[in-house]
């Protein structure tokens, strides 16, 4: 199938580490977007990408967190010095026409 | 404040048993209103868009509804294998395309 695939699928790492986590969006789709899932919770947004550019970022929690799309396709968020508040599930979506946003299977992080 | 509030927090239904899951909103100005599907472990799986006031959707056992406060997923017929959280989220006009999530429904369809 051709839809949004994320990796890794499980993350655990130590407090204070720094984590990379991945995101391919569907081809062709130029909007991307990246939420945080709490257990028991709705996804909550992170940042949202049109084309290679950040159009907002105004879900992103603090400056530990970053996000690119260098190339406009696939991104990368990154979170440095992890702290235990920050294990969640991230998911990340992507769009054509900014209206249905299709979501991957995300990816668990766990700190320690 | 709670921008999407969705009740109940959780549903049990006898399979056949028809019921409505309820999602109550507040913003100022709606683009869409979006419900999805999350089975455990897995990402949320797109299921409606609605637009505007009075417009309704189906797929199969589902049908959505919209009004101007809140969307409704009707579910005709349940049966267990549309156990799974429903989620609703909104997209505010004049603001960036991003959603915001109620915190879902979880249904359990017993056989």
């Amino acid at each position: 199938g051709a839809g949004v695939s994320q990796t890794p699928s499980n993350k655990v790492t130590e407090k204070g580490k720094y984590v990379e986590l991945r995101c391919d969006p569907i081809s062709g789709h130029t909007a991307l977007y990246w939420y945080r899932q709490s257990l028991g919770q709705g996804p909550e947004f992170l940042i949202y990408f049109q084309g290679t550019g950040a159009a907002d970022d105004s879900g992103l929690p603090n400056d530990r967190f970053f996000a690119v799309r260098p190339e406009g396709s696939v991104s990368t968020l990154k979170i440095q010095r992890t702290e235990r508040g920050d294990s969640a599930v991230y998911l990340c979506a992507s769009s054509l026409d900014l209206r249905e946003q299709f979501f991957g299977p995300g990816t668990r992080l766990t700190v320690l | 404040e709670d921008q999407v509030t969705q009740s109940p927090e959780a549903l049990r239904l006898q399979e056949g048993e028809s019921s409505s899951l309820n999602c109550s909103y507040t913003v100022s100005g709606l683009r869409g209103l979006f419900w999805y599907r999350q089975d455990p472990g897995k990402g949320p799986e797109f299921l409606f868009t609605l637009y505007s006031a009075g417009e309704e959707k189906e797929k199969e056992r589902l049908k959505a509804t919209l009004t101007k406060k809140e969307s409704f997923l009707h579910i005709t017929a349940p049966k267990p294998e549309d156990s799974a959280t429903y989620l609703c989220a909104v997209q505010e006009r004049d603001s960036s395309y991003k959603l915001i999530f109620g915190s879902g429904t979880r249904l359990l369809v017993r056989p």
